[in-house]
């Protein structure tokens, strides 16, 4: 079983200050993936990073693959209100696994 | 395109009834996965199909049935449903060769 833990559970931060989150797992993906999902709709995809110690830019979002590809980080600058939702990783192995994801919540 | 879509968007089922959820696209993508997402336990994949004719089991397919006749419809069964089968119920399609998946809207079941 290829277990992605996700880190922390819930985050709750004020407008402008900035946050990473993470997820980690022991096992080796080929690729991994990161959504957003908000309340009563489906998670939407935001990244995929695939080369070990990958580093792609969105905007004010910021996601990092490990060097071992075994781990991942979402690192948002100076957040907004409409960042809030659950983020949630999955690791790309015999099949998608999923985190359970970090809610994250930004208060204006 | 209208993407991917699901029905029934709510549902409420008394244990042993059966149902079928509905899941389609158009976006003509081979691969396609039935998830469910309980609190605290992320998403789990229940079952999926690499195209048309074939399907496989994920993580937790006891209980649930699928098929795959033409590529834009894969639908979900629960032959018995049980209280354990309340969850919210996501499908998914794939683009490409690095599984970016599409969800769509998901039902919520609740079983009694």
């Amino acid at each position: 079983t290829q277990l992605l833990e996700q880190s922390p559970q819930f985050l709750s931060i004020q407008e402008g200050e900035n946050l990473t989150v993470y997820c980690n797992s022991s096992s080796v993906f080929s690729s991994l993936q990161w959504y957003r999902q908000e309340p009563g709709e489906g998670p939407v995809l935001l990244v995929t990073v695939v080369t070990g110690g990958e580093v792609k830019k969105l905007k004010r979002l910021t996601f990092q693959f490990g060097d071992a590809r075994k781990d991942s980080s979402l690192h948002i600058t100076a957040a907004q209100p409409g960042d809030t939702g659950l983020y949630l990783c999955a690791g790309e192995g015999n099949d998608m696994r999923f985190g359970a994801g970090t809610r994250l919540t930004v208060k204006p | 395109n209208a993407g991917v879509t699901q029905t029934p968007k709510f549902q409420v089922l008394k244990t042993g009834q059966s149902m079928t959820l509905q899941c389609a696209q158009d976006m003509n993508h081979e691969y396609m996965s039935w998830y469910r997402q309980d609190p605290g336990m992320g998403l789990r994949l229940i079952h999926y199909s690499v195209g048309a004719g074939i399907t496989d089991q994920g993580e937790v397919p006891n209980g649930y049935n699928v098929s795959r006749s033409t590529t834009e419809d894969f639908p979900l069964r629960l032959l018995s449903a049980a209280p354990s089968q309340t969850s919210v119920y996501f499908c998914a399609s794939t683009t490409g060769t690095i599984n970016e998946q599409f969800f769509g809207p998901g039902t919520r079941l609740t079983v009694l």
